[in-house]
């Protein structure tokens, strides 16, 4: 069963770049299946996604946040990594990795990491 | 953008009562590819129902899970204690992938 851990710094300062580790445990992400993704709650609120990654490395982003979002992958430690330039305090959310079945559901999450934008 | 619109916003029953949550879409949603998630406080999204009606592994078959093209509706039968929480759905037809602002279920 593949299990999906979010890790990366918990508190950003405004204008700089908010970076966060999605590493997958269980099973190879290097499957015909295997998209990761990345949706953020902030708090209080829905769920909002953000982008989506092929371990081949093809990306979809979400227009509303494509000029800021970068995303990775590194096959070799099993991670997906999301960059997000420039935040505000509007980028205060909970980040879930989870994986993207076929570009379709997010099927399997990880847990969520609180990340706050504050001076 | 397809943007999904859920309905009502709160619904407050009681365990054992039947729960219907709507979801509406700005255009039709092909091929019926929605998904519907539930959220409890503090907790992840679980994964429920795809392709707008099969369970996913592991969900009881209170929950089911009907609709095609603009209207989906996601029907708890009788409600269980643990099911009060947050229900999204989502749809992938098309990217962006979008999810709905959600329908919280509340005990009366």
């Amino acid at each position: 069963q593949l299990q999906l851990q979010e890790s990366g710094p918990r508190l950003v300062k405004p204008s700089e770049t908010l970076s966060l580790t999605c590493t997958v445990a269980g099973g190879a992400i290097s499957s015909s299946s295997y998209y990761g993704g990345w949706i953020r709650q902030p708090p209080g609120k829905g769920l909002e996604w953000i982008g989506s990654m092929y371990y081949g490395g093809s990306t979809y982003y979400n227009p509303s946040l494509k000029s800021r979002v970068t995303m990775s992958v590194d096959t070799s430690k099993s991670q997906f990594s999301l960059k997000l330039r420039s935040v505000t305090a509007a980028d205060t959310a909970v980040y879930y990795c989870a994986r993207h079945y076929l570009l379709w559901y997010f099927d399997l999450w990880g847990r969520g990491t609180l990340v706050t934008v504050s001076s | 953008e397809i943007v999904l619109t859920q309905s009502p916003g709160t619904l407050s029953l009681s365990p054992g009562e039947r729960a219907t949550l709507s979801c509406r879409a700005s255009q039709s949603v092909s091929s019926n590819y929605l998904a519907w998630y539930q959220q409890k406080p503090g907790q992840t999204p679980r994964f429920l129902i795809y392709g707008a009606s099969s369970r996913a592994t592991g969900i009881p078959d209170r929950f089911s899970g009907s609709g095609s093209g603009t209207d989906f509706t996601l029907t708890i039968s009788r409600l269980e204690p643990e099911d009060f929480a947050v229900y999204y759905c989502q749809q992938y037809a098309s990217s962006p992938w979008t999810f709905g602002q959600g329908t919280k279920v509340e005990i009366k």
